[in-house]
């Protein structure tokens, strides 16, 4: 149980273009998402906490309009990149947290992330 | 603000020697404590965790107290494996919170 998907696992874009990541929750509902970015042998950033039916949640600094969040169902995140550049380059990762609680409280079970390069 | 300080790496150990990655934080109130790695070209896996004061978490070998006196929540094995070369990050969930802070992570290589 608890499992995670992500897809694309990776996408290679041009500049100027929009890539949609999606993120699911595959045997349990998750009512809250996070999507976190990772660089090269750095560590996770939380990006935004994706909250079912209304609107991300921010960290300062994330730019919104840049990264479009939307979480229309218990068991599915959307983030997409917008006009994407070569710095948007990273590993984008999401994790779940078990909304009914069957699982361990307070755990975030995690994707296995998406490799978004932009040449 | 809350955060959570790791060990620099690389860690290099031969097979069969004793692990330790230090990791201690800075939060309020009773934190819970996480201990997760990710392994080349995959996501994070939970390998450990700690809800409380002088709870330990115990997972493969691996274990980790969480200490409030010294704010910590070090990792251990007795005997690591070359399977177990990853990146391990530590990391916390603030008291009346679903977020997750995390280290930096300390890459760790086991050679045989």
């Amino acid at each position: 149980g608890a499992v995670v998907s992500q897809h694309p696992s990776w996408v290679i874009c041009k500049s100027g273009t929009s890539v949609k990541i999606e993120c699911r929750s595959l045997d349990f509902q998750a009512t809250t998402m996070f999507w976190y970015r990772q660089f090269p042998k750095q560590s996770l950033m939380l990006m935004a906490t994706s909250n079912e039916g209304s609107k991300a949640t921010y960290e300062q600094g994330v730019e919104k309009d840049k990264f479009l969040i939307n979480h229309a169902s218990l068991t599915l995140s959307t983030l997409t990149v917008t006009s994407a550049h070569p710095e948007d380059s990273s590993f984008y990762i999401c994790s779940a947290r078990d909304s009914a609680g069957a699982l361990s409280y307070n755990e975030q079970f995690f994707g296995p992330g998406t490799r978004l390069t932009v040449l | 603000g809350d955060s959570v300080t790791q060990m620099e790496g690389p860690v290099t150990l031969s097979e069969e020697a004793f692990l330790t990655i230090n990791c201690t934080y800075t939060a309020t109130g009773y934190p819970s404590l996480f201990w997760y790695v990710q392994y080349p070209g995959e996501g994070l896996q939970l390998l450990l965790k700690a809800t409380k004061a002088d709870d330990k978490g115990s997972n493969k070998g691996f274990e980790a107290t969480y200490r409030k006196e010294t704010t910590s929540f070090h990792l251990e094995k007795g005997s690591v494996q070359v399977s177990d070369s990853a990146v391990y990050f530590c990391a916390l969930s603030p008291s009346g919170t679903y977020k997750y802070i995390f280290g930096t992570g300390t890459r760790l290589k086991v050679l045989a």
